[in-house]
């Protein structure tokens, strides 16, 4: 898996859009860009998943810029509840089997 | 929506003893794994299960673990003569295709050993 760096840690407001980047300067080009959302106490939880451009849900929104070199989660108008941890993995789809967790950034959302 | 259980929630135990941690995957996913979170620390990759053998395993997954799925339904991590360095929240995990992308993971199971 393509070694990622995200800020180890961000704090919000209630309200506001949070953005969080990612570096993978040595994305490979099969690689696919994943992030996940661990609550205190609980195990991971997918949110996204992309390849190029723009992808959105339900929860948040994946940017990705042509080189793909970096990536930005954008979690629209936070509340109290999304206080996380928010991971960045690349790696290639397709090889299942391990997900290589870094320190990912720690999220706090206060009133 | 369904679920990735994990049993028990809490289990505490004295070092030397074995324990064994159990999951219900969710059932119709093909792929189990453990991972581990020592208090403090980044998840760590344990072992990956599929086809009634593991598929990988980390250098942390030595002789005195060992994975099993018992019946159709279960999956267990078996951690023999634990040592208190072993005290972690064990999540287990489980996806129905082989792209890696999307596992879901179980509540996790909060181990002491003292």
């Amino acid at each position: 898996l393509a070694k990622t760096t995200q800020p180890i840690s961000m704090d919000s407001y209630e309200g506001q859009e949070v953005n969080i980047t990612c570096s993978h300067n040595n994305i490979a080009t099969n690689d696919y860009i994943t992030w996940y959302q661990q609550f205190p106490s609980q195990g991971p939880r997918f949110i996204i998943q992309g390849y190029k451009t723009k992808v959105t849900n339900e929860v948040a929104s994946l940017f990705i810029p042509a080189d793909r070199k970096s990536s930005t989660l954008s979690l629209p108008r936070v509340s109290l509840s999304d206080t996380a941890v928010y991971y960045c993995l690349v790696g290639l789809i397709g090889s299942w089997g391990k997900l290589q967790f870094g320190a990912g950034t720690q999220v706090v959302v206060t009133p | 929506e369904p679920e990735v259980t994990q049993t028990p929630s809490h289990q505490v135990t004295q070092m030397g003893q074995e324990v064994i941690l159990r999951c219900v995957p969710i059932s119709n996913h093909l792929y189990f794994y453990w991972y581990r979170q020592i208090l403090g620390q980044k998840v760590e990759f344990l072992v990956s299960f599929y086809n009634n053998e593991i598929s990988e395993k980390s250098e942390i997954f030595d002789d005195q673990f060992s994975v099993e799925r018992p019946d159709g339904s279960n999956f267990t991590l078996k951690i023999r003569s634990t040592k208190l360095e072993d005290s972690a929240m064990y999540f287990c995990a489980s996806s129905q295709r082989e792209e890696n992308y999307e596992q879901y993971f179980g509540p996790g199971t909060r181990l002491t050993v003292t």
